[in-house]
């Protein structure tokens, strides 16, 4: 299976803290993407960051890409109460997108 | 800002009824997906469908499971016969591109809860 699964399961953390979260997946990718998902609502995308991409940058958000260890990190600046949610990675195979377990972060004010 | 919409957002059904979820996606969109969440578990994908037809389906998507754009607006997911563990969150996405090397970000609805009892 081509799924991401995201480590650490649950993270909290203090507002202004830095989160960071990682993804491992198993088979090559064309690209890999975040979500995010506030408790009970859609998934919303965040960042895509592309198999010959090693790093991006979105606002507070930084996405770290090693295909050859086929992991990624999502690190979030000076977290806020609002990030709270948990965030997920996608990987795909032409039309099937796969997601993990997600990582469930809790920002305490 | 356009957005994917899906109805209902709760349904409770009896084990064994038939289930159709609906779904608008974004106008634009060519490709169309379902997913279903397991209470705040991972989130498991069905199926994918492009050009009024399956492109890719999950194991999980079986005879159980059909999936129609009758109308050129309108995405639905049907259940045949529901069974205790079919409960989950069901969402729907959509996408201007497939996945691939131009592969495009995918916009999802909140959700339609079903709980079969």
């Amino acid at each position: 299976s081509q799924q991401g699964e995201e480590d650490p399961q649950a993270l909290s953390i203090q507002e202004g803290e830095n989160a960071t979260m990682n993804c491992s997946y198993k088979t090559s990718i064309n690209n890999l993407q975040w979500y995010r998902q506030n408790s009970g609502r859609g998934l919303v995308h965040l960042i895509l960051i592309r198999s010959n991409e090693r790093e991006k940058h979105s606002g507070r958000l930084r996405v770290t890409l090693d295909t050859s260890k086929k992991s990624s990190s999502l690190l979030i600046t000076a977290s806020r109460a609002a990030d709270t949610a948990s965030y997920f990675c996608a990987t795909d195979n032409f039309n099937k997108f796969y997601f993990g377990s997600g990582t469930k972060l809790n920002v305490k004010p | 800002e356009p957005e994917v919409t899906q109805t209902p957002s709760h349904q409770v059904t009896q084990m064994g009824q038939e289930v159709i979820l609906r779904c608008v996606p974004i106008s634009n969109h060519l490709y169309f997906y379902w997913y279903r969440q397991i209470l705040g578990q991972k989130v498991e994908f069905l199926v994918s469908f492009y050009n009024n037809e399956i492109s890719e389906k999950s194991e999980i998507f079986d005879d159980q499971f059909s999936v129609e754009r009758p109308d050129g607006s309108n995405f639905t997911l049907k259940i045949r016969s529901t069974k205790l563990e079919d409960s989950a969150m069901y969402f729907c996405a959509s996408s201007a591109m497939g996945g691939g090397l131009n592969t495009g970000e995918l916009f999802f609805g909140e959700g339609s809860r079903l709980t079969v009892l």
